[in-house]
């Protein structure tokens, strides 16, 4: 398995609390994504980084942001949580980006919002 | 963008049938094809993939296949396994695009 990581793998917050997950890496991939599963949605892109302080936003953006201070950490900030960010998120690493490359996922983090 | 989708929503099947999941893209574009298989639980994880110079890719008991001009692409799986349950993800992703674009899933069952 690629050499990626998510904290933490579950955790619930309150609503109106601001909650941060991080996704590391040990590939030196310069992609990185945060992506969120729900039921009859799949996976939607949330935001995505193309390098250290590079980063885009993805479908399903509003009530996120991100940072990439590091090659190897990609983090996801809710700013103020809410009961419709309960999810389960996941990352993933890629070398050259979505066309023509294996995206690599980490465990997931499931979060709850109450 | 990419807007990808995918039928059926669930799949059973049972065990030793063929199992076919169909998906369709919007962007003409797209020449990149992969499909994704989550186990219960478990991250996602890349099966198989097509890029949009070949019209059918094959690996041991899965293949996809491509209709560009129909703009859509299919996962055949024969001699279906109970270790094949799982969830699938079809994805496209455009020229140029940074990212993949995933359909909704298909939750496979295969019954011993």
């Amino acid at each position: 398995d690629a050499g990626i990581t998510q904290s933490p793998r579950h955790k619930v917050t309150e609503t109106g609390t601001p909650v941060t997950l991080r996704c590391h890496q040990t590939e030196n991939h310069r992609y990185m994504y945060w992506y969120r599963q729900d039921p009859g949605h799949g996976l939607r892109l949330i935001h995505y980084s193309y390098g250290v302080k590079d980063t885009d936003k993805g479908e399903v953006s509003d009530g996120y942001s991100v940072s990439r201070s590091k090659t190897e950490d990609f983090l996801l900030t809710l700013e103020s949580a809410t009961s419709s960010q309960t999810s389960v998120y996941f990352c993933a690493i890629s070398s050259t980006g979505g066309e023509n490359t294996e995206a690599f996922f980490g465990q997931g983090t499931r979060l709850t919002v109450v | 963008g990419e807007n990808v989708e995918q039928h059926p929503s669930t799949l059973s099947v049972q065990e030793g049938d063929s199992a076919v999941i169909k998906c369709t893209y919007s962007d003409s574009a797209s020449n990149y094809f992969p499909w994704y298989k989550q186990e219960l639980g478990k991250r996602p994880q890349l099966i198989i993939d097509i890029r949009s110079n070949v019209g059918e890719k094959k690996d041991q008991r899965i293949a996809v296949t491509l209709n560009k001009t129909a703009k859509h692409f299919s996962l055949h799986i024969t001699e279906t396994q109970p270790e094949d349950s799982a969830v699938y993800f079809c994805a496209a992703t455009p020229t140029g695009a940074n990212n993949l674009f995933f359909g909704t899933g298909t939750r496979l069952t295969v019954i011993p």
